[in-house]
């Protein structure tokens, strides 16, 4: 099976802090997402990625960046972390059109 | 430019009655559909996906999904319903450029 595998499932970090959260695919996906879940709101795109060194802003990128130096791994990185960032932050990668795997989550918490 | 329209964002059925979540879907060119179902604190996993060919797609746990083009529609069902059925469901849609637009999600109850 794929795995996509977070790095944390639960984070509390300090309000200004530099936050990374990382993500691993296992199964050479060319695609990998970013993507935020807030009640009511549903899930939204951050950042992809379809190549190696390759990054797209999806709809919400704004205080948000990202890496991908190596086609397993996608991190995404809060520069100065807010309160109003504190969310659930999934991961997924994919092939294209076949559907996204979803990593289990990172729950995070800006105090 | 494609989106989602989840109706009702939660759905009480009894164990044992027919599960209908419906989802309606916007898309400039063939879309790409899903289903995804969502438990506590976990990702999303794919139920299934509609690409080309037979409309009426079947998934994990039962649950089946029909594309109706003229309706704009993607409606998920299953004939009966059972406690761990209990999730939220998220319809999602995607083009070309396999990026997913996902709709606000249904939560699903089940009633004993």
């Amino acid at each position: 099976d794929v795995k996509v595998t977070q790095s944390s499932r639960y984070l509390v970090k300090r309000t200004g802090e530099k936050v990374f959260l990382e993500c691993v695919q296992d199964m050479d996906h060319e695609n990998m997402f970013w993507y935020r879940q807030d009640p009511g709101l549903g899930l939204r795109l951050i950042y992809f990625s379809y190549d190696v060194k390759m990054k797209e802003k999806g709809d919400i990128p704004e205080g948000y960046s990202v890496s991908r130096e190596k086609k397993e791994r996608f991190s995404l990185i809060l520069e100065s972390a807010s309160t109003n960032q504190t969310s659930m932050y999934l991961c997924a990668s994919s092939l294209f059109n076949y559907g996204y795997t979803f990593g289990s989550g990172t729950r995070l918490t800006v105090v | 430019a494609q989106s989602v329209t989840q109706l009702g964002s939660h759905v009480s059925v009894s164990e044992g009655a027919l599960v209908l979540l419906r989802c309606n879907y916007s898309s400039s060119v063939p879309p790409y559909l899903f289903w995804y179902v969502q438990y506590p604190n976990q990702g999303l996993q794919l139920l299934l996906k509609y690409t080309t060919g037979a409309t009426l797609v079947k998934g994990i746990n039962g649950f089946e999904a029909e594309f109706k083009k003229s309706e704009t529609s993607f409606h998920l069902t299953k004939p009966s319903a059972h406690m761990s059925d209990a999730a939220e469901y998220f319809c999602a849609v995607s083009g070309l450029d396999d990026k997913i637009i996902f709709g606000k999600g249904t939560r699903l109850h089940i009633l004993p």
